[in-house]
């Protein structure tokens, strides 16, 4: 167990709609990541928050947002869903705001939009 | 637990010398790996994967080895280059579900 809990485990929604996926880190990490794994495509990094701020922004579509709470859990959002939006999504954590050395990944929540 | 371990957080190697980056794993169920290249601030990018039918998946100047026995991956770098320094993830599936990585690896390869 890596410490980073990911809830839900699974999600399946239709198309149009919007979901909301959460995130614990691991105690004392103040930092957290989200990722994106698709089929084809690897896995992308989405956007990264550390103590409640917006840290980077990587492939993150406008429909989706995300934000980092006083409690340092984090969500992300994902709305008017399109089937291409299904995939496996990610939360990482660490201590420290720079690079992503010594990430921790939670488990993933696998949305499918049918 | 930790079902996928990077037991060294960094490894330095001479341009020119081969890079070894190891991986363990504990559940005897992951029957795919794969391995991800991370540069700072950017996201992880895929490099090369292996599923547990093979023991070996070469690409160009990386190779992948799988051994199941001892659950335990590897990732040669030969010829090792400046540009391959980054931190990389060992990650490891079983039936496609419920990806799990490792750690991370920082990689430093000097000139």
């Amino acid at each position: 167990d890596s410490g980073v809990t990911q809830t839900p485990k699974h999600l399946i929604t239709a198309t149009g709609q919007r979901v909301t996926l959460r995130c614990s880190p691991r105690s004392g990490d103040l930092s957290v990541y989200w990722y994106q794994q698709s089929l084809d495509q690897g896995l992308q990094f989405l956007i990264q928050y550390y103590n409640g701020e917006e840290r980077a922004k990587g492939n993150i579509l406008e429909r989706f947002s995300a934000q980092q709470f006083p409690d340092l859990h984090s969500e992300l959002n994902l709305s008017s869903l399109e089937l291409g939006d299904s995939a496996l999504y990610f939360c990482a954590s660490s201590v420290a705001a720079g690079d992503l050395y010594e990430q921790y990944f939670g488990p993933g929540t696998r949305l499918t939009v049918t | 637990d930790q079902q996928v371990k990077q037991n060294s957080p960094s490894l330095s190697v001479q341009e020119g010398r081969i890079s070894i980056l190891n991986c363990d794993y504990t559940n005897s169920m992951f029957d795919y790996f794969l391995w991800y290249k991370k540069y700072p601030a950017e996201g992880p990018t895929f490099l090369i994967s292996i599923s547990s039918i093979k023991d070996k998946n070469e690409d160009g100047r990386f190779t992948v080895f799988l051994n199941k026995s001892a659950k335990h991956l590897s990732l040669h770098i030969v010829p090792s280059q400046p540009g391959d320094s980054a931190v990389y993830f060992c990650a490891a599936s079983a039936g496609g579900n419920d990806m799990r990585f490792g750690a991370g690896t920082r990689l430093t390869v000097k000139p």
